[in-house]
């Protein structure tokens, strides 16, 4: 069964901080690898997607994420962080043929001026 | 505007009660997801289904059921059997496979 693991829970910066938050996830077959973000009061949304090509995506304001196969992982990072991208990030992947979406528990992340 | 409405923003029950939350999309949209959001669990998913008339069980589908007999609306009942029903739940949905999933502003159950 494929799932989602987010290991920092909560994460707190200060403004123009470095940010990665880490994301494993379980699965034996091709997946396909999706960043959620949830702005307080606002309902989730797509931050970015990794199906196929080149490792390394980038998806709004600035966020990036890697694909590492080998690492099972989709890191999301951010080099230089906003009070306005205070919200909780989660992590989802499904396998390749399938529409059944398994999120992380999330990650809540503040950002002080 | 295309979106998805779930109706109400809050419920409240009693317990031993069935209570159904509605989930309508205008986008066209095949898939439907229900997600159950509680505090440091993220979004756990209940039921979701590809195609009218076609359901599967998610991860924690156990007290719950559903229903997609339109392809615009997935309404989601928690039954009495469900023994920790209060919760944040969300219901999305998405286009062609892989499609991002669009959400709803979610309905907040309480039952006492």
């Amino acid at each position: 069964a494929q799932s989602v693991s987010q290991h920092n829970h909560h994460v707190i910066l200060s403004e123009a901080a470095s940010l990665e938050l880490g994301c494993n996830y379980s699965y034996g077959g091709t997946v396909n690898l999706f960043w959620y973000v949830q702005y307080p009061g606002q309902h989730l949304q797509l931050l970015l997607k990794y199906f196929s090509g080149d490792p390394l995506v980038k998806g709004i304001k600035g966020f990036e994420a890697e694909f590492i196969k080998s690492k099972f992982s989709f890191n999301l990072r951010k080099p230089s962080v906003q009070w306005s991208d205070t919200a909780e990030y989660f992590c989802a992947v499904n396998g390749g043929n399938t529409d059944k979406l398994i999120f992380g528990t999330g990650t809540r992340l503040q950002v002080f001026p | 505007d295309g979106g998805i409405t779930q109706s109400p923003k809050y419920l409240f029950r009693k317990e031993g009660q069935n209570v159904t939350l509605s989930c309508e999309q205008n986008l066209n949209h095949d898939a439907m997801y229900w997600y159950r959001q509680d505090p440091g669990q993220g979004l756990r998913l209940i039921y979701y289904s590809q195609i009218v008339n076609d359901f599967q069980k998610g991860d924690i589908a156990e007290g719950y059921s559903v229903s997609r007999e339109k392809k615009e609306s997935f309404p989601l009942t928690v039954t009495s059997a469900q023994k920790n029903p209060t919760a944040f739940y969300l219901c999305a949905s998405s286009g062609p496979l892989n499609s991002p999933l669009h959400f709803g502003n979610g309905t907040r159950l309480t039952v006492t």
